[in-house]
Parts: C-alpha cells; sequence; structure tokens
C-alpha cells in the first residue's frame, strides 16, 4: 500500500517559472513532511520540512504548502533555475513510529533556458 | 563538521557472495537508519538502529538481510548470498537524539549485482 502519492512523475519549466510538485498521504498519523532533492550519483538532500500546525513554510525561494483536511502538500519552487534541474522526493513521518521516512516516488524536474 | 560517510560507494559482487555496506553517521548523530533505492523508483526504509539496538527492521527482507551498529565503528549492512535482484543503491540516513525526525544522507552505495 502505498502511503505517498507524489505527482507528477516529470516535470518540464521554463527557467524563471514556478515549479510545483504535489505530495497526498494517507495516514493521519504523520506528523513530519520533508522534501529531499537528489542529484544523479548523489544522495537525497534535505531541502525543507513541515509540521501539520502550519499552512506553509518558506525558506528562499522554495514552498511548503500543507492542506491537513485534504492530506496534501506541496513544493512550489519560484524563479526556477536550470541547476534546480533533480528529482525531488517528497516524503512523512510520524514521530512515535521511530521517524522512519515513507517516501513518494520522485518527480524529475527539468528547468529549460 | 563532516557529513554522513558511506563506503564504499561502488559494490560488485557475483551472485552467492556477501556484500557489507558501512555507514558512519554525522557527529553527534546517534540515530541511523537505511534505505533502498531501486532504479526508477523512490527509496523504501529497511531499518532503524541506535547503538547497540535494532529498533525497527520492518522493512527488511525476512532472510539474508542483517543490519548492526555497533557501540564502536561504523553501523553495517549485511546482504549474504546477494541475487541480481538486490542490485540497488543503499542509502544511510543519520539523525541527532531527540529530534523530530530531520535525517541526514549519505552518498549511496551502489551495489552491482552479476
Amino acid at each position: 500500500q502505498q502511503q505517498v502519492k507524489q505527482s507528477p512523475q516529470s516535470l518540464i519549466v521554463q527557467k524563471g517559472g514556478i515549479s510545483i510538485i504535489n505530495c497526498a498521504y494517507e495516514n493521519t498519523a504523520f506528523d513530519y513532511f520533508p522534501w529531499y532533492q537528489q542529484f544523479p550519483g548523489k544522495g537525497p538532500a534535505l531541502l525543507i520540512a513541515i509540521r501539520p500546525d502550519v499552512s506553509e513554510k518558506k525558506e528562499g525561494r522554495f514552498t511548503i504548502s500543507f492542506n491537513k483536511s485534504a492530506k496534501q502538500f506541496s513544493l512550489h519552487i519560484m524563479d526556477s533555475q536550470p541547476g534546480d534541474s533533480a528529482t525531488y522526493f517528497c516524503a512523512a513521518s510520524r514521530t512515535g513510529g521511530g521517524n522512519k521516512l515513507t517516501f513518494g516516488t520522485g518527480t524529475q524536474l527539468k528547468v529549460e533556458l | 563538521n563532516a557529513g554522513v560517510m558511506q563506503n564504499p560507494r561502488h559494490l560488485v559482487r557475483r551472485r552467492g557472495q556477501e556484500a557489507r555496506l558501512r555507514c558512519s553517521p554525522m557527529k553527534g548523530h546517534s540515530h541511523v537508519y537505511w534505505y533502498r533505492q531501486l532504479p526508477e523508483e523512490g527509496l523504501k526504509f529497511m531499518v532503524y538502529l541506535q547503538k547497540e539496538n535494532i529498533i525497527d527492521e520492518s522493512g527488511m527482507p525476512k532472510e539474508r538481510f542483517s543490519a548492526e551498529f555497533p557501540k564502536e565503528g561504523p553501523s553495517i549492512l549485511r546482504i549474504q548470498q546477494v541475487v541480481r535482484g538486490d542490485s540497488a543503491a543503499y542509502f544511510c540516513a543519520s539523525s541527532p537524539p531527540g529530534t523530530g525526525g530531520e535525517q541526514y544522507f549519505g552518498p549511496g552505495t551502489r551495489l552491482t549485482v552479476t
């Protein structure tokens, strides 16, 4: 049973545009929602994370929007740059469950000039 | 402060051999997690360890796979009698004690079984 569904699978955005990646979860016990960025041949790098007590968190060009009632959260990348081209994974975990991360299937983002 | 270290970065084993993957967590981190990433797929949780204790191994295959995190030294993920289906990238992540979930990943070990 896939507990975190991520879409789209791939995304092409023009330089300077907004990239939007969506995730939906099923387990209402999840209380930590991070996003990871992964370049080919590298490990995932923690980008930004949110907890359910806030609806939005912004760090630089990256924003997480969180909708607890809909059990959805999304990553917005403003002013997308070619260097942002990577695979992005959403994830979720439960504090009482040892914090093991359940990952979405990933979104391959390509930012074109 | 060095990040999470994994070695080897690449490992080639013939079917039936053993694979040993090592992970040194970030300084001050006492929690270690192992994840597996199959080609074109997301990461799947395997096991969660603290020093000298396996906390959660619900994602580990029942046979051939084992993990440890001794009092001294790195965490080890051991795969006995490897099969072609074990070919994947294996990532280790660490987190400090008392946190609510932040995990920092190493560069991974890419295992190829021939």
